[in-house]
This record gives C-alpha cells, sequence and structure tokens, in this order.
C-alpha cells in the first residue's frame, strides 16, 4: 500500500531559528510531484512548496527548501528564519495512482517568541 | 482570480440525516477532488471528477456519492449520517486529473458535525 509518514507528531522552533520536518512516502509513479502543505487554525489549505520527481535540485521556495532523496523516498521540509505566521500543522503529500494524493497525519509546528 | 470556493462553511446535521456540499472550482480548472478530514488527522481522498465522470475513488461506503456539472462545480452527498462523519470536507481544483503534471488547489472547507 501506498503511505506517507510524518513521524514528528509536535515540534516547535524559537523564532528566527530554523527547523526541519520530516516525511517519507512510497508511491509507484515515475513522474509525479511531492508536495507540502500548511494548514493553520483557518483550515485553508495551503500549498508551501513542490518538488518534481523528476528534478534532482532541491526546491525552494523564500525561506522553505526541500531535501529530496528519491532512493530513500525521503522529502523533508526546511523553514529558515521561522516566523510566529509559520506556526500551523503541515502535511506532506504524495501521489497514489493517477488520481489522488495520500496525506500524512501532518506535523504541529509551533514557533516560540 | 477566485479561489477554489465551499458552501456552507459550516454545518450541523443529526445521525440519519442527508447534506449536500458544493464546490466551485478555479476558473478554467477540470477536475474537482473532495477529501475528508477528522480533526487531527491528514486528508483522506474521497472522489475525483473529471470532465464530469468520476475518475477516482477512496475506501468510503456508498452512502458517499458526488456529481460534477456542466460549468465544473460538484456536489458532495452523504447520505445516513453518522457521528463519525464529523469532519472538515475539503475540495480542490485542477486544471486536469489530479496528478502529474497537475497540482490541485484547495479551498477552505465545510465543517460538517453530526449530533
Amino acid at each position: 500500500a501506498q503511505t506517507v509518514t510524518q513521524s514528528q507528531p509536535e515540534m516547535s522552533v524559537q523564532e528566527a531559528e530554523t527547523v526541519t520536518l520530516s516525511c517519507t512516502y512510497d508511491t509507484s509513479e515515475n513522474n509525479y510531484y511531492l508536495f507540502w502543505y500548511k494548514q493553520p487554525p483557518s483550515r485553508q489549505m495551503i500549498l508551501v512548496i513542490r518538488q518534481e520527481a523528476y528534478k534532482q535540485q532541491n526546491a525552494t521556495e523564500n525561506r522553505f527548501s526541500v531535501n529530496f532523496q528519491k532512493a530513500a523516498k525521503s522529502f523533508s521540509l526546511k523553514i529558515s528564519d521561522s516566523q510566529l505566521g509559520d506556526t500551523a500543522m503541515y502535511f506532506c503529500a504524495s501521489p497514489a495512482g493517477i488520481y489522488k494524493y495520500i496525506f500524512g497525519t501532518g506535523t504541529r509546528l509551533k514557533v516560540l517568541a | 482570480d477566485a479561489g477554489v470556493t465551499q458552501s456552507p462553511t459550516h454545518l450541523i446535521k443529526t445521525r440519519g440525516q442527508h447534506v449536500t456540499l458544493r464546490c466551485s472550482p478555479i476558473s478554467g480548472h477540470k477536475s474537482v477532488s473532495w477529501y475528508q478530514q477528522v480533526l487531527g488527522q491528514g486528508p483522506q481522498f474521497i472522489f475525483q471528477y473529471y470532465e464530469k465522470e468520476e475518475r477516482g475513488r477512496g475506501n468510503f461506503p456508498d452512502r458517499f456519492s458526488a456529481r460534477q456539472f456542466p460549468n465544473y462545480s460538484s456536489e458532495l452527498n452523504v447520505n445516513a449520517l453518522l457521528l463519525g462523519d464529523s469532519a472538515l470536507y475539503l475540495c480542490a481544483s485542477s486544471l486536469g486529473i489530479a496528478g502529474y503534471p497537475n497540482e490541485q488547489f484547495f479551498g477552505p472547507g465545510t465543517r460538517l458535525t453530526v449530533l
């Protein structure tokens, strides 16, 4: 069965510091995207960053970057210079067949002032 | 451009009732997917519709059904509601079938509470 595992239910980080959220996945697809989504208390699911599996270069979006290890099926999210507004649930998502994505159970990140 | 919209925002129903949730995709998007997110968990895939046809279905009972209209908006229907159906229901739209190279954009969700 295709799975997505986020092994850190909760994490906290001091404002301005760096934190890494881990995710491992299992998919049988050849070409695919991997995603990190942020879900603040407002519950809107917001795309943080995506990685194309065939690209070896790790994706970067401002303070957010990924460490993509395709062979190990690992896809971690690094948040640099953490801000209070980064406090949210973070979900990793990978494809499970053509028509759907599966999500991990999430990591609750709290940024401390 | 407007993002994905969902209605209603909140809904309270009692066990055994029926509910209809609505979703309007981003303009130009032809695919709509539905997800159920139980409190404290990640979203679980329910359905994907593309060009008004069901293209994928998750592991949900037949009480769950959906359809997509000619304008690509979609309804999710749940019959004979159970307490366990209480969840946030998310709609996501994409240009084509959700999957590489099409990414999904999520709506704000409908919070369903079953009493």
